[in-house]
Order: structure tokens, then sequence, then C-alpha cells
């Protein structure tokens, strides 16, 4: 079965500040890996996702992740964030036999100060 | 091009009373999924459905949950009768197909609160 860690349930930092969150996954199987991110009462939008091939990923508004299979993680980063960054971020992993399901991590709350 | 609409966006009912959610996925995709969000975590699939029908339904209470996708287009999710512990959001996704690189795309959520 997959599953997914996020290792932070919340991130303050300060803007423009660069930040990492941090994501683990285990399956034993092929992985696809995914971010995405939730605004306050909206749905989820996606950043970025790994498929195959360049293992760092460049995402929407300056995010990106690199794909680490030996240590089976997916951290997401941005070197500088800004106040409009501050939101809920999702990690989640789909794998080859388990049809399309998505199974999501619980969340990294990040929250930019001024 | 329009995303995923849902409605209602909230909804609050009291405990053994019925309840449904609306989704309409975006135009041309035709996998469509229900996920159940409770507060402070990630999504958990209900169910998915490829057209009219629903291949991924293990997740789904079924002795008080039903939903169907007639003409593979809308979808309704039905809670009856609702308990306290469905108080969540309820999200609906659609995708072109139901392939392993496929975006999933979100739509607003309903907040269900059930007093």
């Amino acid at each position: 079965a997959q599953s997914v860690t996020q290792l932070d349930s919340q991130v303050p930092v300060f803007e423009e500040a660069p930040v990492e969150l941090r994501c683990n996954y285990s399956s034993s199987v092929s992985v696809y890996l995914f971010w995405y991110v939730q605004y306050p009462n909206q749905g989820l939008q996606l950043l970025l996702k790994y498929l195959s091939g360049s293992t760092l990923v460049k995402g929407i508004n300056g995010f990106e992740a690199e794909f680490n299979k030996s240590q089976t993680s997916f951290h997401l980063r941005k070197p500088s964030v800004h106040i409009s960054d501050t939101a809920e971020y999702f990690c989640a992993v789909r794998q080859e036999t388990s049809g399309s399901r998505l199974t999501f991590g619980e969340g990294t709350q990040l929250t930019v100060n001024p | 091009e329009a995303g995923v609409v849902q409605s209602p966006r909230y909804k609050i009912i009291e405990k053994k009373q019925p309840v449904a959610f609306w989704c309409n996925p975006i135009s041309g995709h035709n996998t469509l999924y229900w996920y159940l969000q409770n507060l402070g975590q990630g999504p958990e699939l209900l169910i998915r459905y490829e057209n009219e029908e629903a291949v991924d339904d293990s997740q789904l209470p079924k002795d008080r949950f039903s939903a169907e996708r007639l003409k593979g287009v809308d979808s309704t999710l039905k809670i009856q009768p609702a308990e306290l512990g469905d108080s969540a959001v309820y999200l609906c996704a659609s995708s072109l197909g139901g392939s392993f690189t496929d975006t999933q795309y979100f739509g607003p959520g309903t907040r269900l609160t059930v007093l």
C-alpha cells in the first residue's frame, strides 16, 4: 500500500525567506508524485507533478520539487516566498497498481509573515 | 474554460437528515472523483467514475452513502441519514481519463456541518 507523510504540519516563515516543505512516501512500486495547494475555502490546485525523467520538477508560482528515489522523498521548495503563498500544501502519491487513486498527506500549513 | 462546479458550497443540517451534493465536471472529462476531506487532513477518495461506471468505490460507506453519475456527466453524492461524524468538506474532481499521468482538477468543495 502507498502512503504519504508530510513531516511538518505547520511552517511559519517571513516574507522573502526560502522555504522547504517536506514529503516522504512509501511504496513498493513505481510512483507518480504531486504537490497541490489549497487556499482558504477553495479546492486544490496542482502546483507540480513528477511522472518520469528529470528529478527536478518546476511548477507554478516559482515552486519546485526534487524527487529522490533513494530517500523516498519529494520535498517542495521556493527560494523566496510571498504573503500570497500562505495556504495549505498537500503532497500526494499515485502508484500504478492503485489505478488513478491519489493518496494525500495530511498537509502542511505554510504561513508567510510580513 | 469553466472549472469543476459544486453546489451547494455550504450546508448545515441536523443529524439523521438526508443531504445531497452536486458536481459538474470540466467539459470533456470522463473521470469523476468524490473525495472526503476532514478538518486538518488530506482528501480521501470515496468513489471514482469512468463515464457512468463506478470503478472504485471501495472507500464509500455504502450503508449511508450513495452516488450516481447519470449520462456520464453530472454527479450527485448523497448521505442518508447524516451523522455528526459526516461533518467535513466534500470535494469533487475530474480528469480527462483514468490514466496515471492525468491531472485531477478539483472543485471548491461543499462544507457540510451536521448538528
